[in-house]
């Protein structure tokens, strides 16, 4: 079956570290997306990708860094520059024009220790 | 500046009532618009989704309605049933940004015995 696969489900972080979300899918998909949620508030865009090798900032994209490399990937990178990792991070991906087929991961939350 | 604005903010039901959740936005230029159910800890599911000609669109007991002149939307929920509690989360894709999202808050809905 297709889909987007998140790992890993719950990730642990010491302050000052790098971390690195792992996001694949198999849909076939050009366009690619990070997005952060916070209790209480909507999902925030960080960044997103629409074809390999490009990629751009979104709503919230400091302390954070991606690359797509390959169509199926789109890793994000969660550096020691940002100042609340803690939340549950989101990809999705979906068919370029017009956003159909947009779906989403099952998430991976981020605690900061 | 793209806005979902989304009421109730919360809302406690019965089991077998009937519920209806609001949303009002601001995005520009519109592509389509969105209802997703959010399980805790999970990522979003589709319910609808319905461009700008479209007025009304069904998925079972779930029923959007979309009025793009005044820019608002409503999702109907019939005869609920306890595994509707969940939040829902109105979406709307801008024809820019990738077709990248723009969430509402959501609004968490309990449904009791």
């Amino acid at each position: 079956d297709g889909g987007i696969t998140q790992s890993p489900k719950y990730l642990f972080r010491k302050e000052g570290q790098n971390v690195t979300l792992s996001c694949e899918q198999n849909l076939n998909h050009d366009a690619m997306y990070w997005y952060r949620q916070d209790p209480g508030q909507g999902l925030r865009l960080i960044y997103y990708s629409q074809i390999v090798n490009d990629f751009q900032k979104g709503d919230i994209a400091e302390g954070y860094s991606v690359s797509r490399e390959k169509k199926e990937s789109f890793p994000l990178t969660v550096t020691s520059a940002q100042k609340n990792p803690t939340a549950f991070y989101l990809c999705a991906s979906s068919i370029l024009v017009g956003g159909y087929g947009y779906t989403f991961g099952s998430g991976t939350r981020l605690t900061v220790v | 500046k793209n806005q979902v604005e989304q009421s109730p903010q919360s809302l406690i039901i019965l089991e077998g009532k009937n519920c209806t959740l609001q949303c009002n936005y601001t995005v520009s230029p519109f592509s389509n618009l969105r209802w997703y159910k959010q399980d805790t800890g999970r990522g979003p599911v589709s319910l609808t989704i319905m461009t700008f000609s479209e007025n009304t669109k069904s998925n079972g007991r779930y029923t959007a309605t979309l009025d793009a002149d005044t820019k608002q939307s409503s999702l109907h929920i019939t005869a609920s049933q306890l595994s509707d509690s969940a939040s829902y989360i109105c979406v709307v894709s801008a024809a820019n940004s990738g077709y990248a999202l723009n969430f509402g808050k959501g609004t968490s809905l309990l449904v009791t015995p």
